[in-house]
């Protein structure tokens, strides 16, 4: 069985700082794992996915993950924080082949200035 | 440009009517997918299609129902079984039907609130 669990549900920085949204995940094979990002009463966007490439994924407007598979975590990282960045984050994990796509329950980025 | 598009954005509701969200596509994918969205609940999958006049039910498919007559169109009505209806509702589509997993393409979302 799958699963993906976002270890914070609410973050909060300071523009300029460092982000870190963490996100693990359980799977029997081989995962394809995404990131989306969603503003207010928006659709979601895709930042960036992984599946099974490199491991190091580079994604829009600055972000990257890092896919460990020995920790089953997939983090999701950006050096400086810009306001913009205020949102609330999914890890998503599927496997190839299926219709299944797994969602995290989402953690809120609060960007402080 | 490619895209999907849900109607309308913002839907009311009086208790005991059915109401029907469109979801339309151009970006040639076999899977659709409609999504429930509650605070803090992550999305749950309502139902899922992955080619034409075919369609499967998801985790949470009570009280709603789809159909598929077009690879374009995968429209969802909350119909009056639904016991709490009021959330936001996304639609999706991926281009991986059966064979690999792609990334999902969503809608911007309609919000249902029923009075």
């Amino acid at each position: 069985a799958q699963s993906v669990t976002q270890l914070d549900s609410h973050v909060s920085v300071s523009e300029g700082t460092p982000v870190l949204l963490r996100c693990n995940y359980s799977s029997s094979y081989s995962p394809s794992l995404f990131w989306y990002v969603q503003h207010p009463n928006k659709g979601l966007q895709l930042l960036l996915k992984y599946t099974s490439a490199a491991t190091l994924v580079k994604g829009i407007n600055g972000f990257e993950a890092e896919f460990k598979k020995s920790e089953t975590s997939f983090h999701l990282t950006k050096p400086s924080a810009h306001m913009s960045d205020a949102a609330e984050y999914f890890c998503v994990v599927s496997t190839s082949g299926t219709y299944k796509y797994i969602f995290g329950t989402g953690t809120r980025l609060k960007v402080l200035a | 440009d490619g895209g999907i598009t849900q109607s309308p954005k913002y839907l009311f509701r009086k208790e005991g009517q059915n109401v029907t969200l469109s979801c339309e596509q151009n970006l040639n994918h076999d899977a659709m997918y409609w999504y429930r969205q509650d605070p803090g609940q992550g999305l749950r999958l309502i139902y899922y299609s992955q080619i034409v006049n075919d369609f499967q039910k998801g985790d949470i498919a009570e009280g709603y129902s789809v159909s598929r007559e077009k690879k374009e169109s995968f429209p969802l009505t909350v119909t009056s079984a639904q016991k709490n209806p009021t959330a936001f509702y996304l639609c999706a589509s991926s281009s991986s039907g059966l064979s690999n997993t792609g990334e999902l393409f969503f809608g911007e979302g309609s919000r249902l609130t029923v009075l």
